[in-house]
């Protein structure tokens, strides 16, 4: 049973670097063709994809935030971690980790997502 | 990067109708063409992948079908559960990209 979990701080002020950890379980991040994403949400607009770790340490990052992500894998903590520096309030979203197989892309589990607000 | 745009972005309909939802990449991506369901309040939820594989456990009503830049979803007959956001989301190649997705609403 796969599972993901994302935490980290709900409010964050503009400049700051926010730091979200991923936890999951009933996989690992070992495993050849694995990966894990991380989707953003803003209040009610749509989704947006921001990253993705695979198990060989490959990273993307969505060329119009890359300057500003870093994405990074623990197998031994069965964790994935996303900072993304330098916020602003355009940033408030949900953010959600996911996982991805070795399947065609798609992200076939999602953690419950975490609600991050920008202010001052 | 490749755009995925959804039709219509909203709809209305009724329990019991058959409803389809269109989805076009701005290039080629094959069958790497996947979609969700979003509930208020909850993470998405994979329905289909690769274009027209049924997810394990989601149910038969809900099929997919399109090949190249044109692709579809359509519930069967609709459930009072399914109404909620949907998503299309490509991953022929990165960035990632999702459409901005279709608000089912009842009628």
């Amino acid at each position: 049973q796969i599972t993901l979990k994302e935490s980290g701080p709900t409010l964050v002020k503009p400049t700051q670097t926010l730091t979200l950890t991923c936890t999951f379980s009933g996989f690992s991040l070992n495993t050849s063709g694995v990966g894990v994403g991380w989707i953003r949400q803003p209040p009610g607009k749509a989704l947006e994809w921001l990253a993705l770790i695979y198990w060989n340490d490959d990273k993307r990052y969505s060329p119009s935030l890359k300057s500003r992500l870093t994405i990074t894998k623990d197998t031994s903590k069965n964790q994935a971690v996303l900072t993304m520096t330098n916020m602003d309030p355009v940033d408030t979203a949900t953010y959600y980790c996911a996982y991805r197989g070795s399947g065609a892309g798609y992200f076939d589990y999602w953690g419950q997502g975490t609600l991050v607000t920008v202010s001052s | 990067d490749i755009q995925m745009t959804q039709s219509p972005s909203s709809l209305s309909a009724s329990v019991g109708d058959r409803v389809t939802i269109a989805c076009r990449a701005s290039q080629s991506i094959s069958t790497y063409l996947h979609w969700y369901q979003q509930k208020p309040g909850k993470a998405p939820y994979l329905l289909i992948y690769a274009a027209s594989s049924l997810q394990s456990g989601v149910p038969s009503r809900f099929s997919g079908s399109g090949s190249g830049t044109d692709f579809t979803l359509t519930i069967s007959s609709l459930q009072p559960e399914d109404f909620a956001t949907y998503y299309c989301q490509q991953s022929y190649t990165t960035p990632i990209t999702f459409g901005q997705g279709t608000r089912l609403e009842i009628k």
